[in-house]
């Protein structure tokens, strides 16, 4: 099994453009996150889904979109970026909710 | 507002010694995990110690949890250098509305 994977890797954006991170996992886990990481913030919740069809909203997540059309992918849009949403994000996923999470390698994002 | 919150935010260690690391939360908890993060890694997961558990082992690693005073601890044993990273707790909040959250994290270094 390749676990989560997310792609890219890093990216670089100007203000105001528009882009998608890819997240996928291949455990057939019902329940995937998005986080992002800042320094010294630990990680927060921007969107999650609890099965194929349904997301919900964590605590950042304006300026961020979601989809789960399958059990496997969970994108993240970023609709136009600010500089504010230069972070480390993280997709994560898990059998059930409030069970072990599995996380991704990450993408770097800068926007300038 | 931070549910859990880890301390120290970090720790300077020799090989060989133990270390351990606090986590404080806020509200009452169905159960509680602590991650790792080795520098520009996903997060891994250690263990998830239930609100009716006191005490977890895995290898090296104890886990305590005292539901009365909001906080757990994750002590580990015989530290090595490759044990080098971050440590997070992350909390699962009873209320429904409420997902993991996670702490900002301590910063351990094993010095050889």
């Amino acid at each position: 099994n390749a676990g989560v994977t997310q792609t890219p890797k890093f990216q670089v954006l100007k203000t105001g453009q528009s882009m998608t991170l890819q997240c996928a996992q291949d455990m057939n886990h019902e329940y995937m996150s998005w986080y992002r990481q800042d320094p010294g913030m630990g990680l927060r919740l921007i969107h999650y889904s609890v099965g194929a069809g349904i997301t919900d909203q964590g605590e950042v997540p304006n300026g961020y979109n979601v989809s789960r059309s399958t059990t496997e992918d969970f994108p993240l849009r970023l609709l136009s970026a600010a500089p504010s949403q230069t972070s480390v994000y993280f997709c994560a996923s898990s059998l059930r909710d409030q069970e072990t999470q599995y996380f991704g390698p990450g993408t770097r994002l800068l926007v300038l | 507002s931070q549910q859990g919150e880890e301390d120290p935010q970090a720790l300077s260690i020799q090989e060989g010694e133990n270390a351990t690391m606090n986590c404080s939360y806020k509200t009452s908890i169905n159960n509680l995990q602590w991650y790792r993060q080795n520098s520009g890694r996903g997060l891994v997961h250690l263990i998830l110690i239930r609100s009716n558990e006191r005490e977890k082992h895995s290898g090296r690693l104890r886990v305590t949890l005292d539901t009365s005073k909001k906080s757990s601890s994750l002590l580990i044993t015989a530290s090595r250098a490759a044990d080098t990273a971050s440590y997070f707790c992350a909390t699962d909040p009873k209320t429904s509305y409420d997902k993991v959250i996670f702490g900002p994290g301590t910063s351990l270094s094993v010095i050889p």
